[in-house]
């Protein structure tokens, strides 16, 4: 069965601040889907990033990096030079090949203080 | 604009009243899905659709109902089988079971 860990409740840090928010995830397919998602106070999720599991590249977008390590099945996100506006909780996310729905991580709550 | 809409923003219900939560979606995506979350929870599904015509059963069915009579429209309805419906409601859809999905903005329904 799939299953997503995000061991992280919240975190709390101050401006300019790099931050890493852990994901790990399990599943048996060798094809599988990993997903980040943001949760602002507005409520409405928005989507970050998509990886699939013969993509181990790591990736960068801005202040946002992920780094994808199918050895410890990890998928971590960090970002740098953190903001006020990242305060947000954000989402792990998995879906198996075959079309299934995604399952979720219970979220990190993450607040940058100015 | 393309996106997913969804209403109302906030919802008051009656005990013992069913209510629908409405969705719709103008990007053309065949999937969509309803997920409820608490307070501090992550997102658990209840229903998803893959085509027309056709839905599943997600993790916490029991006290919902949803029909996809169109591509576009997925309502879900809270009946008064739901012990707990007291919740943030989200819609969303994707091209197909393989790609992101898109959230729409919610709904909180609060039953008094």
């Amino acid at each position: 069965a799939q299953k997503v860990t995000q061991a992280q409740t919240e975190i709390s840090v101050v401006e300019k601040e790099d931050v890493t928010l852990d994901c790990v995830y399990e599943t048996r397919d060798t094809t599988y889907y990993l997903f980040w998602y943001k949760q602002p106070p507005s409520g409405e999720l928005v989507f970050l990033i998509r990886r699939n599991s013969f993509d181990e590249q790591n990736e960068i977008s801005g202040r946002y990096s992920w780094n994808f390590q199918k050895s410890t099945s990890s998928f971590n996100f960090t970002i740098t030079a953190s903001q006020v506006v990242d305060s947000a909780v954000y989402f792990c996310a998995l879906s198996e090949a075959g079309n299934t729905p995604l399952v979720f991580g219970k979220g990190t709550r993450l607040s940058v203080i100015a | 604009d393309g996106g997913i809409t969804q209403s109302p923003k906030y919802l008051f219900r009656k005990e013992g009243q069913n209510v629908t939560l409405s969705c719709e979606q103008n990007l053309n995506h065949d999937a969509m899905y309803w997920y409820r979350q608490d307070p501090g929870q992550g997102l658990r599904l209840i229903y998803y659709s893959q085509i027309v015509n056709d839905f599943q059963k997600g993790d916490i069915a029991e006290g919902y109902s949803v029909s996809r009579e169109k591509k576009e429209s997925f309502p879900l309805t809270v009946t008064s089988a739901q012990k707990n419906p007291t919740a943030f409601y989200l819609c969303a859809s994707s091209l197909d079971g393989y790609n992101e999905q898109f959230f729409g903005p919610g709904t909180r329904l609060t039953v008094l």
